[in-house]
Order: C-alpha cells, then structure tokens, then sequence
C-alpha cells in the first residue's frame, strides 16, 4: 500500500517569511495529493491540491509542486501570517479507486510575530 | 448547501458503554470514509464505503468496532463496548469518486468531528 513521509514535523516561521512543507510517497500510481489544514479544535480542511499531469499549481500565497520522478510533493506558503498557524497534512491516494487517501503524519506551523 | 455533518459532536460516556457516530455525507457524494485522530497516531483511516458499500476496513482497531451505511445518506460508526483508550476525535469525510486525471473528483470534505471522551 501507499506510503507518506512528511518533514518537518513542527516549522516556526516569522510573519512574512516563506514556509516549505515536504512528502514523499511510496505508489507510483498515486496520482492526486492534496493537502489539508487544521486549526486548533477543526476539522481538516482542503487547501490545495494536484494532480499528476502537472507540476505545479498556485492559488494566491500558496504553490505545491509534484516530482513525479522523485515521487515527491511540497507546500509553498510565501509571505505567511499569523492565520497561517495550523497543522498541514499531505496524503495522496490514485483516483477512482474510491480514492483511499493516505495522509502524511502533519506539520505543526507556527507563524510568529 | 451543507457539507458534511456528524452527531454528536461531543460524547462523554462511562466504559463499557454502547457508542453509535452519526454521519450524513454531501448530498450526491458516493464515497465516504470515517477517521480516528488522536495525538499519539495523528489521523487514521478506520473505514470506507463506496456507493454504500464497504470496501476497506482494515482500519477498524478489533471487532468493538463496527459500521454500516444503510443508504446514500447516512452512516453510523458503533463502538461496543467502549474503552478509555478510544476516546479521540472521529471524522467522517465524503467524496464523489468518479476517476481520472484531470477530473474534479475525488476531494475529500470533512465533517466537523466527534468528540469522544470514554472515562
């Protein structure tokens, strides 16, 4: 079965700096790697996601970048702020087989000030 | 439209008690997946159903644990009998599984989580 690694398990940051989340995954099959954020006390919610006919993908301040060949993903927070403080978890799964996400085992960012 | 929701969200009960989760996915999604999420083994997947039927439940901790999806909107996850170490936070999360690259399909939506607490 799929295997996912993240690091760091904790990253603090001061605001305005950038912040750099890793995984690796095991299944050359996957194909799809979201990733969530979750707030003290919430639920885990989807941020960004990609899927592995690209290699990039940005959506404002956030960017993640996919090496297929690596088997390899990274999340990208540029300029972070305060509200940036949460835990980030990766997973990845394959699409259509009623995609059985496997998630990283999360990131602890703490934005300072 | 409403996302996922569970029931109840917070459930404190003695050991050896009957606990039954609640869990109504996204209206027109046809997978979904309940989760466990504790500090000590972050977020597990304990089940998941496609089109109502269970796929994989290699994740369900002993036979203490069971769940059923009797229609497209409704899933319960029961645990006979409770014990202290269960008490974590329970997700239940849907998807519509539809395949492919480039689809829109398969994201997972949360729901907001249950509290258990088994003294």
């Amino acid at each position: 079965g799929e295997n996912v690694e993240q690091h760091p398990s904790t990253l603090s940051v001061q605001e305005g700096d950038s912040a750099v989340i890793k995984c690796t995954y095991s299944d050359s099959a996957s194909n799809y790697f979201p990733w969530y954020k979750q707030e003290l006390g919430k639920r885990p919610q989807l941020i960004i996601d990609i899927r592995s006919n690209v290699g990039e993908k940005k959506d404002q301040r956030i960017a993640v970048t996919l090496n297929k060949t690596a088997k390899h993903f990274s999340l990208h927070i540029t300029e972070t702020q305060p509200e940036d403080s949460a835990v980030y978890f990766c997973a990845a799964t394959q699409t259509g087989t009623a995609s059985k996400l496997t998630f990283g085992t999360g990131t602890r960012l703490q934005v300072t000030l | 439209d409403a996302g996922v929701i569970q029931s109840p969200r917070h459930e404190v009960t003695e050991m050896g008690q009957e606990v039954t989760l609640r869990c109504k996915p996204i209206s027109g999604h046809n997978s979904l997946f309940w989760y466990r999420q504790t500090m000590m083994r972050g977020l597990e997947l304990l089940i998941y159903f496609n089109n109502n039927v269970p796929i994989d439940d290699s994740g369900m901790p002993e036979d203490r644990f069971s769940a059923k999806m009797p229609n497209a909107s409704f899933s319960t996850l029961k645990i006979q009998p409770s014990e202290p170490r269960d008490s974590a936070v329970y997700f239940c999360a849907s998807s519509f599984t539809l395949g492919g690259i480039g689809s829109g399909a398969d994201t997972q939506y949360f729901g907001p989580g249950t509290r258990l607490t088994v003294l």
